[in-house]
């Protein structure tokens, strides 16, 4: 079956360094990918997605990109912020029936 | 603006008593999904209605039931919740169940279960 496997964390940077949260996927097929963000006591918002190989997402300065070769979607920012502190998941769609299938979560923790 | 609407954002019930848990949407889309969601962890769907057409996942506990009355509104019931069945709550909305680019899954803020 199809699977999602993030880097644990947490994560815990300095304001303005640089974040890479790795993601690796295993399906059958062309999924989809996504990235979703949590804050703390809320749902979860989509922050990015790519849908075809090569693809690049990006959204408030948050990129990642779609690698076949190496069956990746990491997700990078040059310069996080203190409000970029929240759990983030890598996810995948299948296409078929648009079940999304999460990686078990990577928390970020930002300090000033 | 569209958007997903979970209430109430927190809820607190007893062990055993019956408990349901709101969502409507204003996006107009064919499906609504549950997911249960435990401490940050991944969220584990329980199941997704396509119009009127419900679909149980298989490891879904009898205890969770679910409806869909029109479009807009779908209903999460506990009919016995037990100490384990305390999470987030989280519903979520696509345009349709093919995939594929502008189909993404819209969530909602989520309720927060507590069970005394």
């Amino acid at each position: 079956g199809d699977s999602v496997t993030q880097m644990e964390g947490p994560v815990t940077l300095s304001e303005e360094a640089f974040l890479t949260i790795n993601c690796t996927y295993t399906a059958t097929g062309y999924p989809s990918l996504f990235w979703y963000v949590q804050y703390p006591g809320e749902g979860l918002q989509l922050l990015l997605k790519a849908t075809k190989a090569d693809d690049k997402g990006s959204n408030k300065g948050f990129e990642a990109t779609y690698r076949k070769e190496t069956t990746s979607f990491h997700l990078e920012k040059g310069s996080v912020q203190v409000s970029d502190s929240a759990v983030y998941f890598c996810a995948l769609n299948d296409n078929a029936g648009n079940m999304l299938t999460f990686g078990g979560g990577t928390r970020l923790m930002v300090k000033p | 603006d569209a958007m997903v609407i979970q209430n109430p954002r927190y809820q607190v019930t007893q062990f055993g008593k019956p408990v349901t848990l709101s969502c409507s949407q204003t996006l107009n889309h064919n499906v609504m999904y549950w997911y249960q969601q435990k401490s940050s962890q991944a969220p584990k769907l329980l199941f997704h209605y396509y119009d009127k057409d419900f679909n149980n996942e298989a490891d879904t506990p009898d205890n969770f039931q679910s409806r869909r009355p029109n479009t807009s509104f779908c209903f999460l019931d506990i009919r016995s919740p037990g100490l384990g069945d305390a999470a987030m709550y989280l519903c979520a909305t696509s345009r349709d169940t093919a995939g594929g680019y502008d189909n993404e899954q819209f969530f909602g803020p989520g309720t927060r279960l507590t069970v005394l």
